[in-house]
C-alpha cells in the first residue's frame, strides 16, 4: 500500500517568519491537496494541483505559496507566520483530478511564538 | 456561507448504544459523500462513501443514510465502543470535496 508523508510533524516558527511544509506520496495519484484544520472549522482548502506543475488556489490561499515540483510531491510555504497562530496542516491526494475522497497524511502541527 | 453542516460539535454515548451523526448539505449537484475518522494526532481516514443514487451504504457496524431530497444523511455507529471515539467528518463532492466541522464523539465504557 501506498503512504503520504509530511515533513516535519512538528514546526515552531516565529513571527513574520517564512515556513515551508512537505509532503510526498508514493501512490501515484495525480491530484495533491493542502488542507488547514482549525479546532472548530473543520477542514478548509488552501491549494490543490491537478499535475506537475499545476496549482489551483482554494479557498484559503491568501498568505499561502506552494509548489507540485513532481508529481509526487507537493509542497506549501507560509509566506509569512502570524504570532499565536496554531493549526495542522494536512496534505492529501486522489488518484484523478478531484471528486474522488482525498487520502490524507499525518499532518504538520504549526505552532508559531 | 457552510455548504456542510454536522449539527453536532460533540456526542456522548454509551458502550452498545448507536451513535447517530448527522450531516446535511446545501448544493443539490453534490453526488459523492465520504465519512472520515480521524483521532488525536493522527490525519482523517475515510471510513465509509455514499453516492447520491443509492440510499443506504453499509460496512460492518457503520451505516450511511441517505436522503437526496432532504439533502441530508446520518452515520450511525451500531453497538459503539470506546475505540470509535474520535471526531467525525461528513464531506460532500462534486469535482472537489467540501468537508464538514465535525462531530466529536465520545463512547463510555
Amino acid at each position: 500500500g501506498g503512504i503520504i508523508t509530511q515533513t516535519p510533524k512538528f514546526l515552531i516558527g516565529q513571527e513574520g517568519q517564512k515556513l515551508t511544509l512537505k509532503c510526498q506520496q508514493n501512490f501515484n495519484h495525480d491530484t495533491m491537496y493542502w488542507y488547514r484544520q482549525d479546532s472548530g472549522k473543520g477542514l478548509r482548502l488552501i491549494y490543490y494541483s491537478i499535475t506537475e506543475n499545476d496549482l489551483q488556489k482554494g479557498d484559503l490561499s491568501e498568505g499561502y505559496d506552494a509548489s507540485r515540483e513532481k508529481k509526487s510531491s507537493f509542497s506549501l510555504t507560509v509566506t509569512s507566520a502570524q504570532k499565536n497562530e496554531m493549526a495542522v496542516f494536512l496534505c492529501a491526494s486522489t488518484p484523478g483530478q478531484g471528486g474522488q475522497a482525498p487520502l490524507f497524511g499525518e499532518g504538520t502541527r504549526l505552532s508559531v511564538l | 456561507q457552510q455548504q456542510v453542516r454536522q449539527s453536532s460539535q460533540s456526542l456522548t454515548v454509551w458502550e452498545g448504544e448507536t451513535a447517530i451523526l448527522n450531516c446535511s448539505y446545501e448544493n443539490s449537484a453534490f453526488d459523492y459523500f465520504p465519512w472520515y475518522q480521524q483521532f488525536p494526532g493522527e490525519g482523517p481516514a475515510l471510513l465509509i462513501a455514499i453516492r447520491s443514487v443509492s440510499d443506504k451504504k453499509e460496512d460492518g457496524r457503520f451505516t450511511i443514510f441517505f436522503n437526496k431530497r432532504e439533502k441530508n444523511l446520518s452515520l450511525h455507529i451500531k453497538d459503539s465502543q470506546p475505540g470509535d471515539s474520535a471526531t467525525y467528518f461528513c464531506a460532500a463532492s462534486l469535482n472537489k470535496v467540501v468537508f464538514g466541522t465535525g462531530t466529536r464523539l465520545q463512547v463510555l465504557p
